[in-house]
C-alpha cells in the first residue's frame, strides 16, 4: 500500500500569508495526486487534481506542484475563508490513501 | 447540477448490519466509477471502497474487506454499501463520492452518519 505522509499536521497563519503544505508518497505515484479542502461539518472539496491542475471554480491563489514522491499545495495569500483542513489523496493505485490532514488555523 | 444524496445511516449495535444508499443525478451515472469514503468523528478521511462503472472492478480497504459489499444499479442511478459485522470503529460519516482522479470532475455527497454502539 502507498502511504501518504502529510506535513505539517497543523499550521497557524495570518490573512495574507503564503503557506505551503507537503505530501510525501512512500513510492512514486507520477502526478496521481489531488488536494482537498474540508470545512467543519462539510464534505471535502477538491482544489487541485493531477498534482498541479486547478479544479474549476477554485481561486488562483491555490496551486499545486510535484511529481513522483513529493508534492506541495501552496496558498499564495491566505483569505479568511481558507482556514480549514487540507488533505492529499493518491489515486495511483488501490487502496486509495489520504494524507493525515493539515489543519490551518488563524494566528 | 451533480447531486449525490446518501441515506441509510443510523444507530446500530455491534455485530449488526446496515445498508447505505446513494442517489445520483445530474450526470451520466453509468459512465463513472463510484466510491465510499468515511470520516470517524474528529479524524481524517479514509477511503473505503470503489466500484467501476460496469461493476467489473471492485476494491476495498483492508479494514472493511470481508464485511462490507459495494454495489451499484445503473438503471436506478444508485450506489450501495452493505455493511455487516459492524464494529465500534466503523462509526463515521460515510460519503458517496466521484473521486475524479486525473479529471476535472470530482463530487461528494453530504454524508450519512453511522453510529455503532450498544
Amino acid at each position: 500500500d502507498i502511504q501518504m505522509t502529510q506535513s505539517p499536521s497543523s499550521l497557524s497563519a495570518s490573512v495574507g500569508d503564503r503557506v505551503t503544505i507537503t505530501c510525501r508518497a512512500s513510492q512514486g505515484i507520477r502526478n496521481d495526486l489531488g488536494w482537498y479542502q474540508q470545512k467543519p461539518g462539510k464534505a471535502p472539496k477538491r482544489l487541485i487534481y493531477a498534482a498541479s491542475s486547478l479544479q474549476s471554480g477554485v481561486p488562483s491563489r491555490f496551486s499545486g506542484s510535484g511529481s513522483g514522491t513529493e508534492f506541495t499545495l501552496t496558498i499564495s495569500s491566505l483569505q479568511p475563508e481558507d482556514f480549514a483542513t487540507y488533505y492529499c489523496l493518491q489515486h495511483n493505485s488501490y487502496p486509495r490513501t489520504f494524507g493525515q490532514g493539515t489543519k490551518l488555523e488563524i494566528k | 447540477e451533480v447531486q449525490l444524496v446518501e441515506s441509510g445511516g443510523g444507530l446500530v449495535k455491534p455485530g449488526g448490519s446496515l445498508r447505505l444508499s446513494c442517489a445520483a443525478s445530474g450526470f451520466t451515472f453509468s459512465s463513472y466509477s463510484m466510491n465510499w469514503v468515511r470520516q470517524a468523528p474528529g479524524k481524517g478521511l479514509e477511503w473505503v471502497s470503489s466500484i467501476s462503472s460496469s461493476s467489473s472492478y471492485i476494491y476495498y480497504a483492508d479494514s472493511v474487506k470481508g464485511r462490507f459489499t459495494i454495489s451499484r444499479d445503473n438503471a436506478k442511478n444508485s450506489l450501495y454499501l452493505q455493511m455487516n459485522s459492524l464494529r465500534a470503529e466503523d462509526t463515521a460519516v460515510y460519503y458517496c463520492a466521484i473521486l475524479g482522479d486525473g479529471y476535472n470532475f470530482d463530487y461528494w455527497g453530504q454524508g450519512t452518519l453511522v453510529t455503532v454502539s450498544s
